[in-house]
């Protein structure tokens, strides 16, 4: 079946700088890539997802790119803002999102 | 409606009741989820049900009996629980994935569940 790695598993980061959150998959037929924040005692919550004939998305601060031959995908966070403290997981799917396996986390810490 | 509920938010219950817990989603998605959540852990996939139906069962233990009466409304009957199974239960729906359609798997709140 599916795993999915995540790292690194605790990220500080100063307000104002970057954060880069990475995983990798090990099923190559997996065709799609969310990624959810979870703040503490909240739902998960989509922030951004890929599909596999995509390299590269970007919505606003956030963006996420995919290389399908490494199999590692990547969540690039700009500008970040205390805000953005929560813990994020990526998560693989092979069949367009009905199920799909989540990485271990990571979890963020933006200081201001 | 563009949320998913749950009820309880907290519930605690002894290794020998008897509870459910309920899930809804007005969104008209017809694929429903259960997830178990430990602490510091992701959200692991428990069973999904399509169109009211069972589709995907992660190998639960039969203590955990879920139930689909509608395409509205998910149940998740307890008994006989563990001190183990201590955790954050999550719902979640979603319309159904096809090959041309990917989606979006929206979230409950969830319910925390404690078993003494």
């Amino acid at each position: 079946g599916e795993n999915v790695e995540q790292h690194p598993s605790t990220l500080s980061v100063q307000e104002g700088d970057s954060a880069v959150i990475k995983c990798t998959y090990s099923d190559s037929a997996s065709n799609y890539f969310p990624w959810y924040k979870q703040e503490l005692g909240k739902r998960p919550q989509l922030i951004i997802d890929i599909r596999s004939n995509v390299g590269e998305k970007k919505d606003q601060r956030i963006a996420v790119t995919l290389n399908k031959t490494a199999k590692h995908f990547s969540l690039h966070i700009t500008e970040t803002q205390p805000e953005d403290s929560a813990v994020y997981f990526c998560a693989a799917s092979w069949n367009y999102g009905q199920n799909f396996v989540f990485g271990p986390g990571t979890r963020l810490s933006v200081l201001p | 409606d563009t949320e998913v509920t749950q009820t309880p938010k907290h519930l605690v219950m002894g290794m020998t009741n008897k509870k459910s817990l309920k899930c809804e989603q007005h969104m008209g998605h017809r694929a429903m989820y259960w997830y178990k959540q430990k602490a510091k852990k992701p959200p692991e996939l428990m069973f999904v049900y399509s169109y009211e139906k069972l589709s995907i069962n992660e190998s639960v233990p039969s203590r955990f009996s879920p139930e689909c009466p509608n395409s509205s409304l998910l149940n998740l009957h307890l008994h006989a629980l563990q001190p183990e199974d201590s955790a954050l239960y999550l719902c979640a729906s979603s319309h159904l994935p096809s090959g041309s359609s990917y989606n979006e798997q929206f979230f409950g709140p969830g319910t925390r569940l404690t078993v003494l």
